[in-house]
């Protein structure tokens, strides 16, 4: 089955300790992005990825860290996760010239709660 | 960053009743516009990615029409089910060379209840 593979699904942590959460697709993917939903703020990019070592910064990208060494894995690193980082997150994956195919496939979100 | 407005923030319909909204993206540098459905405690799932001005698309019993001249987008739902409740995404892909390929920027969404 085609899916994007998230895990963990709820994590509570405490403030400084360095987490990582985990992304991976199976379906040859190029692009692969994170996305926080916050109330109130829809869905906001973090960081994103057009291709094995090619990875950039979104629009809320601080406090985060991303690495792409894999074409289908993309894991969200907080080195030292603080409160205002407790929110649901969302990798998501689609071929690089998605305006021609079905669009973005979102992985099942992470609830982060920092404490 | 874009502004990619949608509207109204929610709404409440009746069974059987048919609803649309809108989603304004900026008309200059269109590339594409994407809506996707989201339901309680799931991901956000993809309904139709639309790239060419006066797209209409349909699945089922909604559609989507595309105007990237004036920069909005409707969706319509035709006679509402409780199972369409969901909040209701759009986004939109700017056409700026390879450094934003595949970058969409999403809307706050619609939040949609059809009440039984």
């Amino acid at each position: 089955e085609a899916q994007v593979t998230q895990n963990p699904r709820y994590l509570i942590t405490v403030t400084g300790k360095k987490l990582t959460v985990t992304c991976s697709q199976n379906m040859n993917h190029e692009y692969m992005s994170w996305y926080r939903q916050d109330p109130g703020l829809g869905l906001r990019q973090i960081y994103y990825s057009m291709n094995v070592e090619v990875t950039d910064k979104g629009d809320v990208p601080e406090g985060y860290k991303v690495s792409r060494k894999e074409k289908r894995n993309f894991p969200l690193i907080l080195e030292s996760p603080s409160p205002n980082q407790t929110s649901l997150y969302f990798c998501a994956s689609s071929f690089l010239r998605s305006g021609l195919n079905d669009g973005y496939t979102f992985g099942s979100g992470t609830r982060l709660t920092v404490v | 960053i874009l502004n990619v407005e949608q509207s109204p923030q929610s709404l409440h319909v009746q069974e059987g009743d048919s609803t649309n909204f809108t989603c304004s993206f900026p008309s200059s540098n269109f590339y594409a516009l994407h809506w996707y459905r989201w339901e309680t405690a799931k991901s956000p799932e993809a309904l139709f990615v639309m790239t060419l001005n006066g797209d209409e698309k349909k699945k089922g019993r909604i559609s989507a029409t595309l105007n990237t001249k004036e920069g909005y987008s409707y969706l319509y739902i035709k006679g509402s089910q409780p199972e369409d409740s969901a909040t209701y995404l759009c986004a939109f892909k700017r056409d700026a060379g390879g450094t934003s390929y595949g970058k969409l920027t999403f809307g706050q969404g619609t939040i949609l209840t059809v009440h039984p």
